[in-house]
């Protein structure tokens, strides 16, 4: 089955705690992207990757970091966790950047204590 | 740059009534046009779009037209169900990643 696998699905932790939210896809897909979703703002993009190596900051990267190594997985770290980091967060990806639907992962929800 | 805006919920209605969320969008030349889904506890999924001036998008009874003299896409549908319960994003993306509106929140009572 085509999808994007995120985990965790939730997840709670404390200020300045290293984590890494993991995102994964079998469907051989170049692009993919990490949001942030929040009451009232609706999605913004964290990072974004075209392909293998490549990866640019999206609209809030903040107090993220991103890598590509391999085609499939696209994992999203936090160095030192804020509370304002707090939110739900999706991975997705696209065949191409452009003028391609995204398929989204089903979210992992972080507080941030 | 470009944008979207949607109406603003959250939207109640009854079972079988008609259902429309207002979409406009701010860009030059061509968007693709998109209306995503999330149902609660998912990721977004892709409901329908629209790639050139009046193309209708349509799935699950569903429907959204591109107008490019009104720069608008709302999604209809004639009957909701209980199970249309959701949040819709509108969408664009030309030469770009994708733009979402803030999404629009329908709850559809039995």
């Amino acid at each position: 089955e085509a999808q994007v696998t995120q985990n965790p699905r939730y997840l709670i932790t404390v200020t300045g705690k290293k984590l890494t939210v993991t995102c994964s896809q079998n469907m051989n897909h170049e692009y993919m992207s990490w949001y942030r979703q929040d009451p009232g703002l609706g999605l913004r993009q964290i990072y974004y990757s075209m392909n293998v190596e490549v990866t640019d900051k999206g609209d809030v990267p903040e107090g993220y970091k991103v890598s590509r190594k391999e085609k499939r997985n696209f994992p999203l770290i936090l160095e030192s966790p804020s509370p304002n980091q707090t939110s739900l967060y999706f991975c997705a990806s696209s065949l191409a950047p452009v003028d391609s639907p995204l398929h989204f992962g089903n979210g992992t929800r972080l507080t941030v204590t | 740059g470009d944008s979207v805006t949607q109406m603003e919920g959250p939207v109640t209605l009854s079972e079988e009534a008609f259902l429309t969320i207002n979409c406009t969008y701010t860009a030059t030349g061509y968007p693709s046009l998109f209306w995503y889904v999330q149902y609660p506890g998912e990721g977004l999924q892709l409901l329908l779009k629209a790639t050139k001036a009046d193309d209708k998008g349509s799935n699950k009874g569903f429907e959204a037209t591109y107008r490019k003299e009104t720069t608008s896409f709302h999604l209809e549908k004639g009957s909701v169900q209980v199970s249309d319960s959701a949040v819709y994003f509108c969408a664009l993306t030309r030469n770009t990643p994708l733009v979402f509106g803030k999404g629009t929140r329908l709850s559809v009572i039995a």
